[in-house]
């Protein structure tokens, strides 16, 4: 089992760009989720996903975008990227939202100059 | 808004020393309380979280965390500390105040020297 595995690990990026980070999981869990984590601010929900064809806003969804087609896959896209992006992104699968048991990825180191 | 408050934002402790790191939550009601651990280089993983029932629970490592209902915390602690507990450790919570979404907190840096 791999369990959540993100691509890539590292991005620099210069402002305006987008691009598109990539999460899958092999557990076949239902619920997903996109975080990003700044230091000395913990981890702040971007998106998540109960499922295949449904996602929901976070608590900082500005400047980002998901999708949901398939149970495994739950790509974060970032359109016109800004120096405030700059982060570690973290995506992460449970098999029931209400346990809190959370399966993170290794996370994706991104940089906007 | 629900929160959760992590007060130690770095600790340094020598080996065998013993820690104790804080976390309150805001939430009411029934709430799902979690520590969790990024070790360097590495991604989060549940260290170990309460539902209900004793609210002293033990998790893996040597750890333990207590709940105490009256003051709103689940302070993580473990008696003797390895250089390898060297982490981020975080404290999360979920409950219906907060859309029953895990709410984590700042995290804590812990350095165990030799």
């Amino acid at each position: 089992n791999a369990g959540v595995t993100q691509t890539p690990k590292f991005r620099i990026l210069k402002i305006g760009q987008s691009m598109t980070l990539q999460c899958t999981q092999d557990m076949n869990h239902n619920y997903m989720y996109w975080y990003r984590q700044d230091p000395g601010m913990g981890l702040k929900l971007i998106y998540y996903s109960v499922g295949a064809g449904i996602t929901d806003k976070g608590e900082v969804p500005n400047g980002y975008n998901v999708s949901r087609s398939t149970t495994e896959d739950f790509p974060l896209r970032l359109e016109l990227a800004a120096p405030s992006q700059t982060s570690v992104y973290f995506c992460a699968s449970s098999y029931r939202q209400h346990t809190g048991e959370l399966f993170f990825g290794e996370g994706s180191r991104l940089t906007v100059l | 808004a629900q929160s959760v408050s992590q007060h130690n934002h770095h600790v340094i402790l020598s080996e065998a020393a013993s820690l104790e790191l804080g976390c309150n939550y805001s939430y009411g009601g029934t709430v799902n309380l979690f520590w969790y651990v990024q070790y360097p280089g590495q991604h989060l993983q549940l260290l170990l979280k309460y539902f209900s029932g004793d609210p002293l629970v033990k998790g893996i490592k040597g750890f333990e965390a207590e709940f105490i209902k009256s003051k709103f915390s689940f302070n993580l602690r473990k008696p003797s500390v390895q250089w390898s507990d060297t982490a981020e450790y975080f404290c999360a919570a979920k409950g219906p105040g907060g859309g029953n979404k895990l709410t984590f907190g700042t995290g804590t840096q812990l350095k165990v020297e030799l």
